[in-house]
């Protein structure tokens, strides 16, 4: 059970932003929110991940709401390259060195030319 | 600085055979995920190793399904008596001791049982 809702397909043009939504409403306040992708036929990528302040790396921006119930996974100018599934993760913070990640559906994101 | 390595790529088995597929992790990682992709679903965990210990298993089907990671050599998923419905994608992750909030994925390998 992951513990996050995210639309199932998003569809975006090439070189304009992309905001992909997550909802986590049951998050507790150890759990990290994770992001990562898979392009077709490949293993899953990590994009990026944060706990309460917003976040930026060359990949992409997360942004995390002030409750924590939801986040946004900002691409700044999508490629279609980026066309890939992303996966909105909720880890749990165990306290030992399990880090493991439970995935849901993901959002399969288009790009257009 | 080679990512994780998975092989084989593409495995073929027919019913009631043995399939074994292998993951060595990336230089310096000692924790390694082993997760299953049905087609069209999500990936499921199966199972988290360190170097010769099981540390978690819970997604581990009780029958047919080992995992390893020896002190030397890569990390071994193991299935036997393979049946059509273990037809999926395997994916490995590996990562470090400490938490950098980042496993890197192999590109998986691919079992076909007929």
């Amino acid at each position: 059970d992951a513990k996050t809702t995210q639309p199932n397909s998003m569809e975006s043009n090439e070189e304009e932003p992309v905001h992909l939504p997550c909802n986590h409403s049951t998050i507790s306040g150890t759990d990290y929110i994770h992001w990562y992708r898979q392009l077709p036929s490949q293993g899953p990528e990590y994009v990026i991940h944060g706990l309460t302040s917003n976040v930026n790396n060359r990949m992409a921006s997360l942004a995390i709401a002030e409750d924590r119930k939801s986040s946004t996974l900002i691409l700044h100018r999508a490629t279609l390259r980026d066309a890939a599934v992303y996966y909105c993760i909720r880890r749990r913070d165990s306290g030992g060195s399990n880090y493991k990640l439970t995935f849901g559906k993901g959002t399969l994101l288009t790009v257009n030319p | 600085n080679a990512g994780v390595m998975q092989n084989p790529r593409h495995l073929v088995r027919r019913r009631g055979q043995e399939a074994r597929l292998r993951c060595s992790p990336m230089k310096g990682h000692s924790h390694v995920y082993w997760y299953r992709q049905l087609p069209e679903e999500g990936l499921k965990f199966m199972v988290y190793l360190q170097k010769e210990n099981i540390i978690d298993e819970s997604g581990m089907p009780k029958e047919r399904f080992s995992a390893e990671f020896p002190k030397e050599g890569p990390s071994i998923l193991r299935i036997q008596q393979v049946v059509r419905g273990d037809s999926a994608a395997y994916f490995c992750a590996s990562g470090p001791p400490e938490d950098t909030g980042e496993l890197f994925f192999g590109e998986g390998s691919r079992l076909t049982v007929l």
